[in-house]
């Protein structure tokens, strides 16, 4: 059972444009979703986060977008960069119980030239 | 800063051996967890621990046995090696409960 759906699975954005990544949840105890980029050989890393009591975080060109009564939230790349080329993982987390963090199947962006 | 060194960064095995993968975190952070990726399948919990001494299951624990006998180190050891083990194993540790996790560079292994 997929908690965390995540689409799409593969992505191709020109430079400077917007990649949009999206992620839907079942459990509506989660309550910190996270999303994490993996470069090739390399573990994820912490990328940016929200928690459902907010609509929109944003930090730097990276804004996560989250509706509650949806179940949905989403990353927002704007002005793309050939940098940002890396795997994305959405993720969830109910923080009431144990510390399971629930990770969606993962996006694959390339940003070409 | 050595930070979440795992090892060996890759390993080949044959089906029935016993593997042990490494993980050492130079934090002391509490939480520490095992997580294998498969293409379509993304980051699946095998295990984790919230303390030394203390490990529980996560989503894909069969064929997996942990032990945490110290807060810096989490091996992870499959006790008879099958193919469908062949995978990246990811070592990640948080500070605490529900806190930015910390990955380390993976294990890629393959079982022949």
């Amino acid at each position: 059972q997929q908690q965390v759906k995540q689409s799409p699975q593969s992505l191709i954005v020109q430079k400077g444009g917007i990649s949009i990544i999206n992620c839907a949840y079942e459990n509506t105890a989660f309550d910190y979703f996270p999303w994490y980029q993996q470069f090739p050989g390399k573990g994820p890393a912490l990328l940016i986060a929200i928690r459902p009591d907010v609509s929109e975080k944003k930090e730097g060109r990276f804004t996560i977008s989250f509706n509650k009564s949806a179940k949905q939230f989403s990353l927002h790349i704007m002005d793309s960069q050939p940098g940002d080329s890396a795997t994305y993982f959405c993720a969830a987390f109910w923080t009431g119980t144990a510390s399971k963090l629930t990770f969606g199947t993962g996006t694959r962006l390339q940003v070409t030239l | 800063d050595a930070g979440i060194t795992q090892s060996p960064r890759y390993k080949i095995t044959e089906t029935g051996r016993q593997v042990t993968l490494m993980c050492h975190q130079t934090w002391s952070h509490s939480y520490m967890f095992w997580y294998r990726q498969d293409l379509g399948h993304g980051l699946r919990l095998i295990y984790y621990s919230a303390a030394a001494d203390i490990t529980d299951k996560g989503e894909v624990p069969d064929g997996y046995v942990v032990s945490r006998s110290k807060t810096e180190n989490f091996p992870l050891t499959l006790e008879s090696a099958t193919r469908s083990q062949t995978s990246v194993y990811f070592c990640a540790s948080s500070r605490q409960k529900g806190e930015k996790l910390f990955f380390g560079s993976g294990t890629q292994l393959s079982v022949l």
